[in-house]
């Protein structure tokens, strides 16, 4: 069972707009979560977390959103820029510790000129 | 420059013919863990390891072996490969001290057929 969920394989958006890229997962017991990046041939990239004990978190153009009674994360992009486009993959921590993330399915973005 | 190195980037095998796909970092980090990525499933955890001598099973190890002899490399050892585990695979490491981001530092992927 997929405990992390990017219902949206891909997301197409224009240059300057915002991209909103969204994680649901079921598990009650994740409490920190991630955001990685992909480039094509390269491995996933760490860019933005946030603890379950706060509701946003923000790194220059990068914000992340938890709204832990439904269960659910977004990752806002503003503006987009041509270079954000990668599969972006939103990742869950268990209470027990770092050992096992848990990744959601990805979601591929794409931003054009 | 602090990296995850892995080898081969590439393989192309058959069926039951022993591989090791290496896996080495040189932040002197004591957690490292293999993932594969296939389509529509994400990444998923194969083993993991706490440090030196500790591994332990992820989500999918069914296949697989690792060992940790010496704290910066951390080999995958696919002992009778299988055509279901073609597939990308990544090595990550991190550090266990200090602030607990979780931030994961991948390696660049391996990405292996099996025919």
């Amino acid at each position: 069972d997929q405990q992390v969920k990017q219902n949206s394989p891909s997301l197409s958006v224009q240059e300057g707009r915002i991209s909103i890229l969204n994680c649901d997962y079921t598990n009650s017991m994740f409490d920190y979560f991630l955001w990685y990046k992909k480039y094509p041939a390269e491995g996933p990239t760490f860019l933005i977390s946030i603890s379950s004990i706060k509701d946003k978190n923000e790194d220059g153009r990068f914000t992340v959103f938890l709204n832990k009674s439904a269960k659910h994360l977004s990752l806002h992009i503003v503006p987009s820029q041509p270079g954000d486009s990668a599969v972006y993959f939103c990742a869950a921590r268990p209470n027990t510790g770092f050992q096992k993330l848990v990744f959601g399915t990805g979601t591929r973005l794409l931003v054009s000129p | 420059e602090a990296q995850v190195t892995q080898n081969p980037r590439y393989l192309i095998t058959v069926t039951g013919k022993k591989l090791t796909v290496t896996c080495s970092q040189n932040m002197n980090h004591e957690y490292m863990s293999w993932y594969r990525q296939d389509p529509g499933l994400g990444l998923r955890q194969i083993y993991y390891s706490m440090n030196v001598e500790v591994t332990d099973k992820g989500d999918v190890p069914e296949g697989y072996k690792v060992s940790r002899k010496e704290k910066r490399n951390f080999p995958l050892i696919l002992e009778s490969p299988s055509p279901n585990q073609t597939s990308l695979y990544f090595c990550a490491s991190r550090s266990v001290r200090g602030a607990s981001t979780g931030e994961l530092f991948f390696g660049e992927g391996s990405r292996l057929t099996v025919l």
